[in-house]
């Protein structure tokens, strides 16, 4: 069964700190990954998106890492701030037998940023 | 560029009525995706359009339907509203969908009372 399961479900950190959010999948075949920053009211954002022979990729404070063999990935954030308070969602995206690609959808995790 | 505008932000149905959600992609984007959205669920995929076809189906019911006309504005139907289609209902566009970036819009709040 196509699933991606995020790890944890919540978290709160202290402004400035440093902190990691996992990522598991057994989608396959394996198109790409991403990872989506969403706002409280607000539709996902994109922070990276990595393919198969990718397993690092950044953006701003966002470094985020691909290990195809074993299915993980892992968002890293790097001193956080208060703005970082969102759901943080994993997509993975398979190819679908018709053509095209479909996605599949970990339920976020929660990150809340406290000072 | 304007963004992925959906209308309209909020609504608010009962049980038993029909709703039409409305999605207008970025220009010169051709694919559109819907995406509900609940607490529980997280975000579950609902269809693809791609040049007024559609691509690819998630595992919702026939009261879901959509459509998406030759501008590549989509709209998404759902018939004989139950309680459960409360929900945050996301629309979006990239140019061509699969492993295209997609780019979300703010959502439609639908509330079945």
């Amino acid at each position: 069964k196509n699933q991606v399961e995020q790890s944890p479900q919540s978290l709160i950190i202290l402004e400035g700190k440093n902190c990691t959010l996992q990522c598991n999948y057994t989608v396959s075949p394996f198109s790409n990954l991403r990872w989506y920053k969403q706002d409280t009211g607000r539709g996902p954002v994109s922070l990276t998106i990595m393919t198969f022979s990718e397993n690092t990729k950044s953006n701003g404070r966002y470094t985020a890492t691909l290990d195809a063999d074993t299915k993980q990935s892992s968002l890293h954030i790097t001193a956080s701030q208060l703005s970082d308070s969102a759901s943080y969602i994993c997509v993975v995206t398979r190819r679908a037998p018709g053509g095209g690609n479909k996605l599949t959808f970990g339920t976020g995790t929660q990150l809340k940023v406290e000072l | 560029k304007a963004g992925v505008t959906q209308t309209p932000r909020y609504l608010i149905k009962t049980r038993g009525q029909q709703v039409t959600l409305s999605c207008s992609p970025i220009s010169g984007h051709r694919s559109v995706s819907w995406y509900q959205q609940t607490p529980g669920q997280g975000l579950q995929f609902l269809f693809e359009y791609f040049s007024e076809t559609q691509r690819n189906k998630g595992n919702f019911p026939g009261r879901f339907s959509g459509r998406q006309f030759s501008n590549s504005r989509s709209e998404m139907n759902v018939s004989t509203l139950e309680l459960g289609d409360s929900a945050l209902y996301l629309c979006a566009s990239s140019l061509e969908g699969g492993g295209y970036e997609q780019y979300f819009g703010p959502g439609t709040r639908l509330t079945v009372t």
